[in-house]
């Protein structure tokens, strides 16, 4: 049983579109929540952080629902540059470790000029 | 060093042979982590280091697997008598003290089993 769970994709985006993301995970005691980018080939980066207020950096906005246990992460105005895979990212503290982070599967964009 | 370094980047081992992979942490990184990602997957927590010592092992998918990292500086991950199941990118990760929220990956060992 997965523990974090993403829509694998791919999304087809044109260039300058909106896209969201969601995810759902099971650990409700789960503490930290985050969203990493990964490009092919390439290792995992922290995009952002994801609060329970919402936060938002530049074209991205996160947003965490505890209530239902999702994630969202939304790209205003998409680049070219935006294409790679994101990771939904979770920390449950007491598995994996103080801090061993519980990752999705990730989901797949591409960006089309 | 700028970012976490891992060696070597490719691996190509028979079967039944054993590997060791190298892990060296961004200078002054108490927290040291191990995944294994497999094609299309996300990575998956293997061990979890704070110093020299090995707080978590409960990912490490069987008794073929070992990590270390005696100095708390740089780690290794080895695996016994490869299979070809163990075949994924084995990266390595570090976190600064006091800071939770971010782990530092390097560029990962892609591991061929043949």
């Amino acid at each position: 049983r997965k523990e974090v769970e993403q829509d694998p994709g791919p999304f087809n985006v044109p260039e300058g579109a909106t896209v969201a993301f969601n995810c759902t995970y099971s650990n409700s005691a789960s503490q930290s929540f985050f969203w990493y980018r990964q490009d092919c080939r390439k290792e995992p980066k922290l995009l952002m952080s994801v609060y329970s207020s919402g936060n938002e950096d530049g074209r991205f906005t996160a947003q965490l629902n505890r209530a239902s246990q999702y994630i969202s992460l939304l790209i205003r105005d998409s680049k070219l540059s935006d294409s790679a895979t994101y990771l939904c990212v979770v920390n449950e503290k007491g598995q994996g470790g103080a801090d061993g982070l519980t990752f999705g599967k990730g989901t797949h964009l591409i960006i089309q000029p | 060093g700028a970012g976490v370094s891992q060696s070597p980047r490719y691996k190509v081992a028979k079967r039944g042979q054993d590997v060791a992979l190298r892990c060296d942490p961004i200078s002054g990184h108490v927290s040291l982590f191990w995944y294994q990602q497999a094609l299309g997957q996300g990575p998956e927590f293997l061990t979890y280091f704070q110093n020299e010592a090995q707080l978590d092992k409960s990912g490490l998918p069987s008794d073929r697997f070992f990590a270390e990292r005696p100095e708390g500086s740089v780690s290794t991950l080895k695996i016994q008598r490869t299979q070809q199941e163990d075949s994924a990118v084995y990266l390595c990760a570090s976190q600064r003290p006091g800071e939770p929220m971010e782990q530092y990956f390097g560029p990962g060992t892609r591991l061929t089993v043949t």
